[in-house]
Parts: structure tokens; C-alpha cells; sequence
């Protein structure tokens, strides 16, 4: 089975753009999540998709949004990027909401977005 | 305000000695905790869990010990292998099953070095 697959893998945008990033989840996973990790931060939760739709969200700003397709795959897109933005972007797909049990989730490489 | 601290950025251990990864949460509410892995490059994995019934969950060199009063739990790992390098995150959830990754709160992370 193909593991979580996030593309692309490295991005350089500037400030003011905005920037789409996409996530294949493991085949026959429908729960998929996006998490943001920083230095300063470490791993903070952005959002969860099921079966099309938002299932809870973290807290970050309005700029932050995403979305599931019927395939499962997912996208997330930030507008109006800010330098603080810089993150290594995961996405983590499970075979349900919030899995079975947590060790069910598996994440991809990721995606390293930065902003100049 | 953090609510799962670990709060050593990092951690240097010959090969062959144990590693003592800490983590310290605040919410009473947590009763299920896990640890994860990460290597450069890569997305994180799982590693070990421990509910909060539990005081210690072993799992060949990984040991995991929660000390419920204190808040805080540990990962041990003996014998540490130059393997083992990578960033360790702890994580935290109100409830085993959720229903939404969005419950689970990972800490900063411990970069682990284990040294030959």
C-alpha cells in the first residue's frame, strides 16, 4: 500500500501570494488531517476532513482553508502568506474520524513551504 | 498557553545508554498519550501509547511511564542505537477515540541524538 503523499515537497512563494498544497491520503482512508509544524510551535492542528466535509479546525486565521474531494484527496490553500507562514505543512490521513485509535493515523513528508 | 510541554530541545546519549525523554501536560482532562517519531524529511510516526489506566506501556526498547499526579509521563529508551537520532513529539488527547484529530495536542519536540 502507497503511504500518505503530499505534493509538491518544496515551495518558495513571497509575501501576498497565496499558495496551494496538495495531500493524497493512504488508499481506503477517508479521514484526512493537516497540521503545521514550526520551530517555535512545534505540531499544531489546522484542520480535518471526512467524507467532504470540515470536521474541526484548529486555530488559525481565515487565510488557512481547505478541502476533500470525493477521491479523498486533499487541499489546503493559505492566501495572503505571511513570512510567519514558513512551515513544514503534514498532512495525515486515517481510516475514519479520529481512527480507531490515534496510532492510526499516518502522515506524509510533508510539504516545506517558505515565504520571502 | 502550551498545554504539552517538553520542555528539552534536545538530547545527546551515547549509543548503548538509556534516553529519558520528558513531557509535561497541564489539562487534567488528558487520559490518552502517544509519542512520535520524526526523521528529516520524513512525516512523523507512531511510536508508543499509554492510556491514563496505565502507568507504563513497554514495547521492546521503548517504555513509555505516566505518573498521572505529577502530569508528566517519559519515554525510555535502552539500549539507544545512532538509529534512534530524530525528533521525538509527545502528544496528548482528551479521549482515546476522539472523533477528531483535531483532540490530539502534540508538544515543541526533543531532538535526540544518540552518539556511537
Amino acid at each position: 500500500k502507497a503511504g500518505v503523499t503530499q505534493t509538491p515537497r518544496y515551495l518558495i512563494k513571497t509575501r501576498g501570494q497565496q499558495v496551494t498544497l496538495s495531500c493524497s491520503p493512504i488508499s481506503g482512508h477517508r479521514s484526512v488531517s493537516w497540521y503545521q509544524q514550526t520551530p517555535g510551535q512545534g505540531l499544531q492542528f489546522l484542520f480535518e476532513y471526512f467524507s467532504e466535509t470540515q470536521r474541526n479546525k484548529g486555530n488559525f486565521p481565515g487565510r488557512f482553508s481547505g478541502r476533500q474531494f470525493s477521491n479523498s484527496r486533499s487541499e489546503m490553500n493559505v492566501s495572503t502568506l505571511e513570512l510567519g507562514d514558513s512551515a513544514l505543512y503534514l498532512c495525515a490521513s486515517s481510516e475514519s474520524p479520529g481512527g480507531q485509535d490515534y496510532n492510526e493515523q499516518f502522515f506524509g513528508p510533508g510539504t516545506r513551504l517558505t515565504v520571502l | 498557553d502550551q498545554q504539552v510541554k517538553q520542555n528539552s530541545p534536545s538530547l545527546s546519549v551515547q549509543e548503548g545508554r538509556i534516553s529519558i525523554l520528558n513531557c509535561d501536560y497541564t489539562n487534567s482532562m488528558f487520559d490518552y498519550f502517544l509519542w512520535y517519531k520524526k526523521y528529516p524529511a520524513e512525516g512523523p510516526t507512531f511510536l508508543i501509547s499509554i492510556s491514563s489506566i496505565k502507568d507504563k506501556n513497554e514495547d521492546g526498547r521503548f517504555t513509555v511511564f505516566l505518573n498521572k499526579s505529577a502530569k508528566h509521563l517519559s519515554l525510555h529508551i535502552v539500549p539507544s542505537q545512532p538509529g534512534d537520532s530524530a525528533v521525538y513529539f509527545c502528544a496528548a488527547s482528551a479521549t482515546k477515540y476522539g472523533g477528531s484529530q483535531g483532540n490530539l495536542i502534540f508538544g515543541k519536540g526533543t531532538k535526540l541524538s544518540v552518539k556511537p
